[in-house]
């Protein structure tokens, strides 16, 4: 196994479209995390999924955001109508069963919005 | 709600000097606190974590760190860096009896060690 990858490693866009980014866990994680990192600031929450379920959502997941799981195993973010306040490092992470310190995280994916 | 405050935003150091990276957190109940540390380009990486018993936990690399119940901290020592140690160290804690997903983070201390 490889790791956390998250695809891809760099994205740039225009304000207002649409972006996608992808994370595959390691294989046996059922637990799978999305984090923003801005400049300056360390890693914030958005959400989290356990299989195929999304079982919490930060404040900060606006309704432009919508992550998925479908089947349990890689998980996809979506940004609609891209702002430049979006731009950020998406950081992904998969541990199993949430266990303390077991948590993986993927090199991540930084969005830069012009 | 949590908090994690990592004092020093950057901190220089000569190579073979010791250094101190401090970090307090805001709750007084039980938590779990963890070290993670980022080299350029790459991911979040584990460097030690404390979830009970001995106060005083290692990583492998030379890196301790102390729990401090009283002051809410818990600071991360090497007696004796290296040119390989520069990165940014981010300390974290989690509530083990609240949110399942959520690992609360620090804004992060560059370590620079300079030759």
């Amino acid at each position: 196994d490889t790791g956390v990858s998250q695809d891809p490693r760099h994205k740039i866009t225009k304000r207002g479209q649409n972006v996608t980014f992808r994370c595959d866990p390691i294989s046996e994680h059922n637990r799978l995390y999305w984090y923003r990192q801005t400049l300056g600031q360390g890693p914030e929450f958005l959400t989290y999924f356990q299989n195929e379920a999304q079982l919490e959502k930060s404040r900060l997941l606006s309704d432009r955001f919508s992550a998925e799981r479908p089947k349990g195993s890689f998980s996809t973010l979506e940004i609609q109508r891209t702002e430049q306040g979006d731009s950020a490092m998406y950081l992904c992470a998969s541990s199993l069963d949430g266990r303390p310190g077991g948590y993986t995280f993927g090199s991540g994916t930084r969005l830069t919005v012009v | 709600a949590q908090s994690v405050t990592q004092l020093d935003s950057q901190v220089p150091v000569f190579e073979e000097a010791p250094v101190e990276l401090r970090c307090n957190y805001s709750s007084s109940v039980s938590v779990y606190l963890f070290w993670y540390v980022q080299y350029p380009n790459q991911g979040l990486q584990l460097l030690l974590k404390y979830l009970s018993g001995s106060t005083l936990v290692e990583s492998i690399n030379g890196f301790e760190a102390e729990f401090n119940k009283s002051q809410t901290s818990f600071h991360l020592r090497k007696p004796s860096v290296h040119i390989s140690d520069t990165a940014e160290y981010f300390c974290a804690v989690s509530d083990p009896g609240g949110s399942q997903g959520n690992l609360i983070f620090g804004k992060g201390t560059k370590l620079s060690v300079k030759p």
